[in-house]
This record gives structure tokens, sequence and C-alpha cells, in this order.
């Protein structure tokens, strides 16, 4: 098993619809959650963070954690074009390091 | 402006040649990361560095070498041991955990072609 698994995709959904993006992770003790953004061709950039069970809110973007589950999601509400890129979940496992996913690509169609 | 610096974005080399990417920042971060992507795949780390004169091995740290003399500064050298060197290569840094978010912050990569 992965340690963090995301559906590859690709995801894709109509402009002003909302794009539901998952991710599992296989260490229990992990603590911290995040999601990047990657443009094809760019590196990754940072767009949540989330560190307790619960929704976290960020403009269109909500992250939500579900440690009992072991499941970390990113909602875009009002998915744009400019959207369309691959998302990266990472999980700090072992102190400060992360591990990522494989990344889920999401293409918003006008 | 704070941020990674990583150059050159493209770089061109012979198989058999050693080769060190450069990754400087200016966040006053003391934690850096190498990662390696490939297409279509996440991110694998290589090496990284808590502190300055140490650094750990990553999941991919085999055909790699490192050195962080300064804070501020941390090179990748690929050396020709590594069996398949062509990929994207990320620098990263982050607060250390207990020094507040420790999110990890990237440069802009450097795209390594080796033929």
């Amino acid at each position: 098993q992965k340690e963090v698994e995301q559906n590859s995709g690709p995801l894709s959904v109509p402009e002003g619809a909302i794009a539901s993006l998952n991710c599992t992770y296989s260490d229990r003790g992990s603590q911290s959650f995040f999601w990047y953004r990657q443009y094809s061709g760019k590196s990754p950039e940072l767009i949540m963070s989330i560190y307790s069970n619960g929704d976290k809110e960020d403009g269109r973007f909500t992250a939500q954690l579900n440690k009992a589950s072991q499941y970390v999601s990113l909602l875009i509400r009002d998915s744009q074009p400019s959207d369309s890129a691959t998302y990266l979940c990472a999980v700090n496992i072992r102190g400060g390091k992360l591990i990522f996913g494989q990344g889920t690509e999401l293409s918003v169609k006008p | 402006d704070g941020g990674i610096t990583q150059s050159p974005k493209y770089l061109f080399r012979k198989e058999g040649q050693n080769v060190t990417l450069s990754c400087e920042q200016n966040l006053n971060h003391d934690a850096m990361y190498w990662y390696r992507q490939d297409p279509g795949q996440g991110l694998r780390l290589i090496y990284y560095s808590q502190i300055v004169n140490d650094f750990q091995k990553g999941d991919i740290a085999e055909g790699y070498s490192v050195s962080r003399e300064k804070k501020e500064s941390f090179p990748l050298t690929v050396t020709s041991a590594q069996k398949n060197p062509t990929a994207f290569y990320l620098c990263a840094s982050s607060l250390l955990p207990g020094q507040g978010a420790h999110e990890q912050y990237f440069g802009p990569g450097t795209r390594l072609t080796v033929t």
C-alpha cells in the first residue's frame, strides 16, 4: 500500500461546478496535511494546509480532514478553467519530511 | 522579495558528467529539501538538511550528493553514478517542526536532460 494515494485522474468538471479531490494516507501518526497545485511545467504551489479534523476554508478552496478515516480532501467551488492543473496531496509522516501522492489532474471545461 | 531561486532553469549534459544544481533561499528557513519529479509522477525526496553542515538521505539518494555550508544554500550534485538523471529537480525550504507552521515552499525547478 502506498503511503499517500490519490486518483490520478484526469478529473473533468464543467466551469462553475465543484471539483472534489481526494487523498488517503497510511500513517495514523500523521499530523500535517497539505495541498499543492502544479501547472504543467511549473513547480508546486502551496494552496492549503490543514492540521486538525474538520474543514478549513480559504476563498474558493476548502480542505477537509478526517484523521479517523485517514482521509483528506480538497473542494474547489465555482471551478474556473484557470484551476486546470495537477493537485498534489502531501502528508507529514516523519518529522519535517513530506510524502507526496502522485497527483490528480484536474481539467475544468469552459 | 523573499523566495527560493534555482539555477539554471534548463540544463543539458552528456552522460558520464557530474552536474551541480543551485538552490538559494532568503526566507530564513532552517530546513531545505531536494526532490525529483518524473513525468506523471509525484515528488520523491533525494536529500534534506535541517541545519548547516548536516544533511540526511531521502528515499532516492543513490547517485546524488549535497552540501550545506550556508543556511541559505543547498546545492545538489548529480553524479555519473545516477542511472537515470533526466528529470525535473525541485528545491524546497521550510521552518523546522516546532518553529511554527512548517509548510514547504518550492523554487521554480531545474529541468535536467542527460544524453
